[in-house]
């Protein structure tokens, strides 16, 4: 099946600093990504949708320059919290859809990375 | 926007039994998607089932069923047989595939399921 990778697991940083997180379809193309963050016993919050080669659609309260995202190519989207702090403190989730996806087949899902900004 | 609702935050059942989880969603569309997805404490979500909303046939995954309702626009999720393995939190999903929403999941907010030995 169609595998998705996030890259780190999990990542400590300084309040202030950027965070760069990595979202990769290994085995096909993605032409549109999703980020989500959720918080613990919650639901997913979908942050934005990535087109290849293209600006992220964002969605309504999120900062777009806080939270930059780069789809630079079919496999790879990035996630940049830019001066982190400590409320930015959370899991933060990829999906991909692959291209040329029937409309029946789903989002895959990378494993997620927990943030935690000190 | 379409809104996607689990009324069941919490829900128990013991190993071997069956236990039915509800979902309802909101939607002006005809054609659509509707999933459950499966995210246990690894937080890997994992597909369950899926259903197209032009099928009049419930989809079935082995012990996984659904009880689709168009006009009432319900989609509960039965789980038969239920394993230790099935404790995890459920999501109910729906997906657009028209106009500026295209392939976008809107989740409802998760039912914890426990199962009990």
């Amino acid at each position: 099946g169609a595998v998705v990778s996030q890259h780190p697991s999990r990542v400590i940083c300084k309040s202030g600093t950027s965070v760069k997180i990595e979202c990769r379809s290994l085995d096909f193309q993605a032409t549109t990504m999703f980020w989500y963050r959720q918080f613990p016993k919650k639901s997913l919050m979908l942050m934005a949708t990535s087109n290849e080669g293209s600006k992220a659609t964002y969605e309504q309260g999120v900062e777009k320059d806080k939270f930059l995202i780069n789809h630079a190519s079919l496999t790879l989207s990035t996630l940049t919290v830019t001066s982190a702090h400590p409320e930015d403190s959370s899991f933060y989730i990829c999906s991909a859809s692959p291209r040329g996806a029937l409309g029946w087949e789903t989002q895959y899902f990378g494993p997620g990375t927990r943030l935690l900004v000190l | 926007a379409q809104t996607v609702t689990q009324s069941q935050p919490e829900m128990s059942v013991q190993e071997a039994e069956t236990v039915t989880l509800s979902c309802t969603y909101d939607t002006s569309e005809s054609d659509y998607y509707l999933f459950w997805y499966k995210q246990p404490p690894s937080r890997q979500m994992i597909l369950v089932i899926r259903q197209e909303a032009y099928k009049q046939q419930n989809a079935t995954e082995n012990r996984f069923s659904v009880n689709f309702q168009k006009a009432a626009k319900s989609f509960s999720l039965k789980i038969s047989d239920s394993q230790l393995g099935d404790a995890a939190m459920y999501f109910c999903a729906y997906r657009s595939d028209r106009g500026s929403t295209l392939g976008r999941l809107y989740f409802g907010r998760g039912t914890q399921l426990t199962v009990w030995p």
